[in-house]
């Protein structure tokens, strides 16, 4: 169980274009998320939390315009990099917090992580 | 400001060997603590958590950490590790919100020979 899927795995795309990605929760509700971003041999940075039916929260930093976060349901969040730049390029991971946990409520659950390389 | 430390950033040691890890944070209230790893190609897994009681806490593939509040420390340990436990060790801390963030330290790669 808990399981986190993230698609796609990775992606390549032009300087200008948009990306999304997406983040589901496969066999529980997670009515939080959350969008990370990992550079090479650096830590995660959390970069903000993904509320289902709510806005997301950001980070100090990161800019809201430009990484818009969509949690429509229980078990989707989508982050969508617009205009990307080659700046952009990362490892883009993202967590679920799996409501409904016997054990405890406060553990994230991660997906695989996107790697976007923007030309 | 709060952070989270991790004091090494390369460990290379011989299967059979102990392993201990160093983690400290900086925040005087409420803390939970994780470790997570991270095996080549594959995505963040929790080794182990702390949240209240029993500052030694044991986890899944022989882990334990152990939690100093006086310290502010929560050091990961094994006593004998294997070829397979070669991976990116993570630790990372919920400052005492209710909003589940977590910080995370810079992570501590480890390499075991076999």
């Amino acid at each position: 169980g808990a399981v986190v899927s993230q698609h796609p795995s990775r992606v390549i795309c032009k300087s200008g274009t948009s990306v999304k990605i997406e983040c589901r929760s496969l066999d529980f509700q997670a009515t939080t998320m959350f969008w990370y971003r990992q550079f090479p041999k650096q830590s995660l940075m959390l970069m903000a939390t993904s509320n289902e039916g709510s806005k997301a929260t950001y980070e100090q930093g990161v800019e809201k315009d430009k990484f818009l976060i969509n949690h429509a349901s229980l078990t989707l969040s989508t982050l969508t990099v617009t205009s990307a730049h080659p700046e952009d390029s990362s490892f883009y991971i993202c967590s679920a917090r799996w409501d409904l946990a016997v054990d405890s409520t406060d553990t994230q659950y991660f997906g695989p992580g996107t790697r976007l390389t923007v030309l | 400001a709060q952070s989270v430390s991790q004091h090494n950033h390369h460990v290379i040691l011989s299967e059979a060997a102990s392993l201990e890890l160093g983690c400290n944070y900086s925040y005087g209230g409420t803390v939970n603590l994780f470790w997570y790893v991270q095996y080549p190609g594959q995505h963040l897994q929790l080794l182990l958590k702390y949240f209240s009681g029993d500052p030694l806490v044991k986890g899944i593939k022989g882990f334990e950490a152990e939690f100093i509040k006086s310290k502010f420390s929560f050091n990961l340990r094994k006593p004998s590790v294997q070829w397979s436990d070669t991976a990116e060790y993570f630790c990372a801390v919920n400052f005492g919100t209710n909003d589940y963030k977590l910080s995370f330290g810079a992570g501590t790669t480890v390499t075991v020979r076999a």
